[in-house]
């Protein structure tokens, strides 16, 4: 069985400071994760992937997320957020078949 | 690379109608389409997984002659949404994957979404 929590369903940042949103699985196996954003009225868009590589991975737009296998974690951070980042964001999880997250909603204020 | 079309954007349809959305990968082959809704505020709820050539996989729960899935080529699915009711008011997203099947490490591109509402 797989599941994917993402800890926060709200998160609000003053532009120009850092973001985290944290993302929890759990699985059977060793999952490959992702994260998307989605902006209002639109489909998703893919920030960045872990695959079993570097467990580090840089994204797109400067988001960058670490898996940590130990903590069931893949939790998505950017140093400075700016006013675009204003979206929803899914943590995803697939081994074999995708589980979404909640989602997380971004505010960035001015 | 990898794009998907969605159409179209918005749709206004009048209760007991029905109505078609298409999905289109632009740039590759996807043997492999799914369909979501979703609900103001909420997570992607997968409906169901097309595959070229072969009938769509439905989720527990979605009725199947009520949503109707064809996946003809490599590069088209539709959803038709039959005899719409207002319940039936979503938006509604659409993913594909490139290669052969759905495999583990690739991730999903998708669609721009359609906004469906039943009047």
């Amino acid at each position: 069985a797989q599941s994917v929590t993402q800890l926060d369903s709200h998160v609000s940042v003053s532009e120009g400071t850092p973001v985290l949103l944290r993302c929890n699985y759990s699985s059977s196996y060793s999952p490959s994760l992702f994260w998307y954003v989605q902006h209002p009225n639109k489909g998703l868009q893919l920030l960045l992937k872990y695959t079993s590589a570097a467990t580090l991975v840089k994204g797109i737009n400067g988001f960058e997320a670490e898996f940590k296998k130990s903590e069931t974690s893949f939790h998505l951070t950017k140093p400075s957020a700016h006013m675009s980042d204003a979206a929803e964001y899914f943590c995803v999880v697939n081994d074999y078949k995708l589980s979404f997250g909640a989602g997380t909603t971004v505010t960035v204020r001015a | 690379g990898a794009v998907v079309s969605q159409h179209p954007s918005w749709v206004i349809c009048k209760s007991g109608t029905s109505v078609k959305i298409e999905c289109r990968s632009l740039d590759f082959q996807a043997t492999t389409m799914f369909w979501y809704r979703q609900f103001p505020k909420q997570s992607l709820m997968l409906m169901a997984t097309s595959n070229e050539g072969s009938k769509a996989t439905y989720e527990q729960g979605v009725e199947k002659d009520k949503f109707l899935i064809n996946h003809a080529s490599l590069t088209l699915s539709t959803l038709t949404v039959t005899s719409a009711h207002p319940e039936d008011s979503s938006f509604y997203i659409c993913s594909a994957t490139s290669g052969q099947g759905f495999s583990y490490n690739s991730p999903l591109h998708f669609g721009n979404g359609t906004r469906l509402t039943v009047t």
